[in-house]
């Protein structure tokens, strides 16, 4: 079956710290896969995208992802936690057949000072 | 580009009425989506066009829910006889598909949150 799981509902880190959120998917096709970042009481913006160009994805605000294709994760890391990175992250799997998004439960990232 | 967006961002209803929810895409994108996040969740397809023609519906969306694009621009979710399980948060996403490539990413509005009391 496929599906995406991130695990760790809710993340605390402290300002400057690394940031990683974890996301599992499981798939029998090759996936596109995607980071999305929710602030509260607006829609989703997209932080980063993997489409197999290459497994290290850089994106907005100094987040990156790699894709694992041997662990079927693809993590989002950031090296120093910024009070603005505070928000909720989205893992987000197009498993190539009808062009649907099928997100995992999402991460609630706080930043402490 | 103004980005996606989507009026009214905010419907309080009674159980039992109808409401309608319109989203208007990026103006070049070809596809446009639409999704329900329920509180704690993530989003969940709900369905999507390919220009005027919807192309596919979720399970989620029983008869009581209908969506149209007409002439392929601005879309409307309609749901009528709502009910409290549907209080949510109804976003929508817009695309441009290059040769059917999947790896094209959607964009979405700010949505629209429904209170059914």
């Amino acid at each position: 079956a496929q599906s995406v799981t991130q695990l760790g509902s809710h993340v605390s880190v402290s300002e400057g710290a690394l940031v990683l959120l974890r996301c599992n998917y499981s798939s029998s096709v090759p996936p596109y896969l995607f980071w999305y970042v929710q602030y509260p009481n607006q829609g989703l913006q997209l932080l980063l995208k993997y489409t197999s160009a290459a497994t290290l994805v850089k994106g907005i605000n100094g987040f990156e992802a790699e894709f694992k294709k041997s662990e079927t994760s693809f993590h989002l890391t950031k090296p120093s936690a910024h009070m603005s990175d505070a928000a909720e992250y989205f893992c987000a799997v197009n498993f190539g057949s009808n062009y649907k998004l099928t997100f995992g439960k999402g991460t609630l990232l706080t930043v402490n000072p | 580009d103004t980005g996606v967006s989507q009026n009214p961002r905010h419907k309080i209803t009674k159980r039992g009425q109808n409401v309608t929810f319109r989203c208007d895409p990026i103006s070049e994108h070809n596809r446009l989506y639409w999704y329900r996040q329920t509180l704690g969740q993530g989003p969940e397809f709900l369905t999507y066009f390919q220009n005027e023609a919807q192309l596919e519906k979720s399970r989620l969306l029983s008869d009581r829910f209908s969506a149209e694009r007409p002439k392929g621009s601005f879309s409307t979710l309609e749901i009528q006889r709502t009910e409290q399980g549907d209080s949510a948060m109804y976003l929508c996403a817009s695309s441009f598909d290059r040769l059917a490539a999947v790896r094209d990413e959607q964009y979405f509005g700010p949505g629209t949150r429904l209170t059914v009391t």
